[in-house]
């Protein structure tokens, strides 16, 4: 089981500058979460996929950010365009509905800093 | 929508003696609870979870503890160690097709004094 799998781990950037994190989820898995940490607001829920339909977008903070999932296996988050208080680990989840979506197995994360 | 309330923030505990954090939840529609464990630049990890229709569950030296009529569940953690030491996250969840959306609480670290 190769779990969660995100790129890249670290990402530095000057702000203006497009950002766009990977995600792979788990095989099998058909529910995808992408998540941003941080110490001011701990772990918040940006987007969440079921079978590659976004079902809640509402966590997403701003239209600069968008998030696609064009198949099963492939989930991507950008930032267009970056801003300095886009600083975050940005950690993808995913989850088997089969299992009512629960537990979600997280990635390792993105660590993004934007100058 | 759902508030998971987490206490402490902060915990320290001497090696061999149990931690306990505890947690509210506001939907009393919720009826699962995980607790995961991160550690420093680390990935949340799931420790243990427990679903509504049990009180109790657990697991080595780990325990969580779940009360509906308050709407509070708690995590014990018995004769601990070193390793322990992490940020310690309850969340709350309705399963299954409900809304799958875990609400995680702030977040405690324990700290294990050698």
């Amino acid at each position: 089981d190769a779990g969660v799998i995100q790129s890249p781990r670290h990402e530095v950037t000057e702000m203006g500058q497009e950002v766009t994190l990977r995600c792979k989820p788990i095989s099998g898995h058909n529910s995808l979460f992408w998540y941003r940490q941080t110490m001011m607001r701990g772990l918040e829920l940006l987007i969440y996929f079921n079978n590659n339909v976004p079902i809640d977008d509402s966590g997403m903070p701003e239209d600069r950010f968008s998030a696609k999932m064009p198949n099963a296996s492939f989930s991507t988050l950008k930032i267009q365009p970056s801003e300095p208080r886009d600083s975050a680990v940005y950690f993808c989840a995913s989850s088997s509905i089969l299992q009512g979506n629960q537990p979600q197995h997280f990635g390792d994360g993105t660590r993004l800093s934007i100058l | 929508g759902e508030n998971v309330e987490q206490h402490p923030s902060t915990l320290s505990v001497q090696e061999g003696d149990s931690a306990v954090i505890k947690c509210t939840y506001s939907d009393s529609a919720s009826n699962y609870f995980p607790w995961y464990k991160q550690e420093l630049g680390k990935r949340p990890q799931l420790i243990i979870d427990i679903r509504s229709n049990v009180g109790e569950k657990k697991d080595q030296r780990i325990a969580v503890t779940l009360n509906k009529t308050a709407k509070h569940f708690s995590l014990h953690i018995t004769e601990t160690q070193p390793e322990d030491s992490a940020v310690y996250f309850c969340a709350a969840s309705i399963v299954p097709f409900g809304n799958e959306k875990l609400t995680f609480g702030t977040g405690t670290r324990l700290t294990i004094i050698p």
